[in-house]
């Protein structure tokens, strides 16, 4: 079982649609959450962190920590073309600052 | 404010040589960490930096190392270097984690590494 798991995608939604981002982790000790965008070529770009249960709301972007279920979400509002990325999602295991990744969701949004 | 910065962007190495990598944190940063990312993955934890000392380290071997400077900029050494070291190499800064929490990282540009 992988530590970080992401569908590969693509995710493709229309433009103005809502966009659902999904991630599980292994360590069931894992504090602090992490959702990474990164156009192609480019580095990560972080545009969410969340460390508690429940929803976290930044503009047109909400996480969703789940740790019972070991699951974390990232919804994009309103979609838009260029948010047509791919979406890492990271996580910190227990007692460690190091940064685990999955392998990334690629969204297309279409106009 | 500038961000994280990372030198060089680019570079073509044959196998065997080795290579330095280098990085300045964002201001007010004072922890390094280095990542690999392979073409379609995400990145892999190669060491983290802080007090000028190697605090966590991830699955990598011995040829992989790296330095931290009084002023927080860090190193990354690769020697006897391998194809399969081909990549985009990554710095991250953040600042050091507070209890119950961890500061989020923030990515440089990265150096892509060409090993022909």
């Amino acid at each position: 079982q992988k530590e970080v798991e992401q569908n590969s995608g693509p995710l493709s939604v229309p433009e103005g649609a809502i966009a659902s981002l999904n991630c599980t982790y292994s360590d069931r000790g894992s504090q602090s959450f992490f959702w990474y965008r990164q156009y192609s070529g480019k580095s990560p770009e972080l545009i969410m962190s969340i460390y508690s249960n429940g929803d976290k709301e930044d503009g047109r972007f909400t996480a969703q920590l789940n740790k019972a279920s070991q699951y974390v979400s990232l919804l994009i509002r309103d979609s838009q073309p260029s948010d047509s990325a791919t979406y890492l999602c990271a996580v910190t295991p227990w007692n460690t600052d190091k940064l685990i990744f999955g392998t990334g969701t690629r969204l297309q949004v279409f106009p | 404010d500038a961000g994280v910065t990372q030198s060089p962007t680019h570079l073509i190495k044959t196998r065997g040589q080795q290579v330095t990598l280098r990085c300045s944190p964002k201001s007010g940063h004072d922890t390094v960490s280095w990542y690999q990312q392979a073409l379609g993955q995400g990145p892999q934890f190669i060491f983290q930096y802080y007090e000028e000392e190697e605090r966590q380290r991830g699955n990598f071997p011995d040829r992989f190392s790296g330095h931290q400077f009084p002023n927080y900029s860090s190193e990354l050494n690769v020697n006897a270097l391998l194809l399969g070291d081909s990549a985009l190499y990554l710095c991250a800064s953040s600042r050091r984690r507070a209890r119950d929490s961890n500061q989020p990282q923030h990515f440089g540009d990265g150096t892509r590494l060409s090993i022909l």
